[in-house]
């Protein structure tokens, strides 16, 4: 069947340094990538998303790029902050099961202070 | 706007004990979605509802049912609870294709 894989996961990152999460998809079709936050007893909750029409997406600290031809995308957080402490499930769209998200297993991303 | 509301939201059942945890959204959204968390994982899919009055199932819908009762509410069922059951429950909805899924809060379920 259809499968994400995301690296690495866990990743302990030095604050004010850079993260970036990285995900593989198997559906050649996806056309939604969404990335979710989910910090410890909450919900996820959407961050950034970027559809196969576009290369990259930039919200303040964070960005998504994406490469159809290879089939994966990453996040980026630059100047990470004790907040950015979660972990970061990505996703892509099945088209064959009415457009359903795949998920990765996840990433917990430590800060260092 | 309150989004997606689940109810209860934590709960203890013993082996053997049925029960239903609700979930209602009020974004008029189509599509709505149960998923499971397990302690350090990542999100499973139960079931979801396409559109009103269709259901079909994810990766793990052995020992589930549900309902979608009309457009708002989408219920899922454990008629006989295991504690492999034992999970954090999320239900989800979106529009169209291409659209966010939005998650309630979650019921924390604990099977004895």
């Amino acid at each position: 069947g259809e499968n994400v894989e995301q690296h690495p996961s866990t990743l302990s990152v030095q604050e004010g340094d850079s993260a970036v999460i990285k995900c593989t998809y198997s559906d050649s079709a996806s056309n939604y990538f969404p990335w979710y936050k989910q910090e410890l007893g909450k919900r996820p909750q959407l961050i950034i998303d970027i559809r196969s029409n576009v290369g990259e997406k930039k919200d303040q600290r964070i960005a998504v790029t994406l490469n159809k031809t290879a089939k994966h995308f990453s996040l980026h957080i630059t100047e990470t902050q004790p907040e950015d402490s979660a972990v970061y499930f990505c996703a892509a769209s099945y088209v064959d099961s009415n457009y359903q998200l795949i998920w990765g297993a996840g990433t917990k991303l430590i800060i260092k202070p | 706007n309150a989004g997606v509301t689940q109810t209860p939201k934590f709960q203890v059942l013993k082996t053997g004990q049925s029960m239903t945890l609700q979930c209602a959204q009020d974004m008029n959204h189509n599509s709505m979605y149960w998923y499971r968390q397990d302690p350090g994982m990542g999100l499973r899919l139960i079931y979801y509802s396409a559109s009103e009055g269709t259901t079909d199932k994810g990766e793990v819908p052995n020992g589930y049912n549900v309902s979608r009762l009309n457009k708002r509410e989408f219920s899922l069922r454990l008629e006989s609870a295991a504690p492999s059951q034992t999970s954090v429950y999320f239900c989800a909805s979106r529009t169209p294709p291409g659209q966010p899924q939005h998650f309630g809060d979650g019921t924390r379920l604990s099977i004895l």
